[in-house]
């Protein structure tokens, strides 16, 4: 079975632009959750969906937005980025939100100059 | 809300045991997890404890719990440089939404 996939790897933004990351849970996965991981920095909280309805958020400003489509993939948007967005964006999947056992995917690169 | 503390460091020969320690503060978390992370890679579990547990053996892995002191630990049995990684704690906020982490502990085996 394939795991959690995310796209693109990495990329390479400018300041000021938008960006949306897409993840794939793994099959039978109905929730999604989004972390960012700064260097030499734990994972941080930014959104959990399940069954289409956001179920949490963490303490990241409104440029960020996410959703879940009908086949329970997921995108997070970033708007007007910043240098510090720079970062890796993980995406986790569990078969439900109480993250029981939540896997993770290899996550997007993201680096804005 | 919870918050998770961890030993940044550890570094080991290949063939001894290694203890990577962890802390945290809100005893609501119904499971405590350990996730591995290599260079460059995303998060990988590898194992986690129900609350109401004191110890999970799983092949190298012992995971032992004192709720009391609010103390985690993950020991690996015959540590091999494949298991150099940074290794994370995670408990679960108690909105049960998100896993809260640890900064995480880089553990160095050496042949």
């Amino acid at each position: 079975d394939a795991g959690v996939t995310q796209s693109p790897t990495h990329l390479i933004k400018t300041r000021g632009q938008h960006v949306t990351l897409r993840c794939s849970p793994i099959s039978g996965h109905k929730s999604v959750s989004w972390y960012q991981q700064v260097l030499g920095q734990g994972p941080q909280f930014i959104f959990q969906y399940y069954e289409k309805e956001e179920r949490g958020r963490g303490n990241f400003p409104d440029r960020f937005s996410a959703r879940q489509f009908p086949n329970y993939s997921s995108e997070l948007n970033v708007n007007a980025l910043l240098l510090g967005d720079s970062a890796l964006y993980l995406c986790a999947s569990s078969q439900n939100p109480g993250n029981t056992e939540a896997f993770f995917g290899q996550g997007t690169r993201l680096t804005v100059v | 809300g919870e918050d998770v503390e961890q030993s940044l460091f550890l570094s080991v020969r290949e063939g001894d045991s290694s203890v990577i320690n962890c802390t945290y503060t809100d005893s609501s978390s119904t499971y405590l997890y350990w996730y591995k992370q290599e260079p460059g890679a995303g998060l990988q579990l590898l194992t986690y404890i129900f609350s109401n547990m004191d110890m999970k053996q799983d092949q190298r892995l012992t995971v032992l719990l004192n709720k009391k002191d609010k103390h985690l630990s993950l020991r690996i049995a015959d540590t091999q440089t494949g298991d150099s990684a940074i290794y994370f704690c995670a408990g679960v906020n108690q909105a049960g939404t998100a896993l809260i982490f640890g900064k995480g502990t880089t553990l160095s085996v050496s042949s």
